[in-house]
């Protein structure tokens, strides 16, 4: 069952541009969560958005909750050639499963 | 730092093998889950573990099995591969359901398996 939706499928930027991606999702959430995978690797932790939260800041990473709208957003400020990667989001309620979305591609170029 | 270890990254299997795939993890959690990831179709879950002996089928558990004997080790069975299982396998680990980490799972580095 696919919860989340990222949009864009896909992203090119230059360095030092911010990147936007959207997902949207279907059910009550407890918690949102946002991922990153580099290419042929296993999926990285990047930051949690509780239900009750509208947003939270990492470093260069903003993530916005839209609750009424069930869209989330990540911003990714400033961003540089190491922030190429895949990115998911994941919703979790109440249980442990988390349910991914089919995730972002992000090129950033040099 | 959390490690998930994922026993091969690559293997190529014939048609009709018995396929295991290991998954150990070093930080006592309690969850274990085995994802498969293809392209468009982003991560889907097979089976999902909250305990030793206990298990849950996920999204698409057919042609799957799955043991686990001890709390760090999760393992994934293909008992009869086929072509439509060539995927990239992911594994992942997290705290059960209300710890404080509110089940951030923790990822291995992935096993890219064909089956010819």
């Amino acid at each position: 069952s696919q919860q989340g939706e990222e949009d864009p499928q896909a992203l090119s930027i230059q360095e030092g541009e911010n990147a936007t991606m959207n997902c949207s999702y279907k059910t009550s959430i407890n918690n949102l969560q946002w991922y990153r995978q580099n290419s042929g690797r296993g999926l990285v932790h990047l930051i949690l958005i509780r239900s009750n939260e509208r947003e939270k800041h990492s470093g260069r990473l903003r993530v916005t909750l839209d609750t009424s709208k069930k869209s989330s957003s990540l911003l990714i400020t400033a961003s540089r050639a190491a922030d190429t990667a895949s990115y998911f989001c994941a919703t979790a309620s109440n249980t442990d499963k988390l349910i991914f979305g089919t995730g972002t591609r992000l090129q950033v170029f040099p | 730092d959390v490690k998930v270890t994922q026993s091969s990254r690559y293997l190529v299997k014939r048609t009709g093998e018995k396929v295991f795939l290991e998954c150990v993890q070093d930080m006592d959690h309690e969850n274990m889950f085995w994802y498969r990831q293809d392209p468009g179709l982003g991560l889907r879950l097979i089976y999902f573990s909250y305990d030793v002996k206990m298990k849950e089928k996920g999204d698409i558990p057919e042609g799957y099995s799955v043991s686990r004997e001890k709390k760090e080790r999760f393992s994934l069975i293909l008992e009869s591969a086929s072509t439509n299982q060539t995927s990239m396998y992911l594994c992942a680990s997290s705290f059960l359901y209300g710890a404080p980490l509110k089940n951030i799972q923790y990822f291995g580095a992935g096993t890219r398996l064909s089956v010819l």
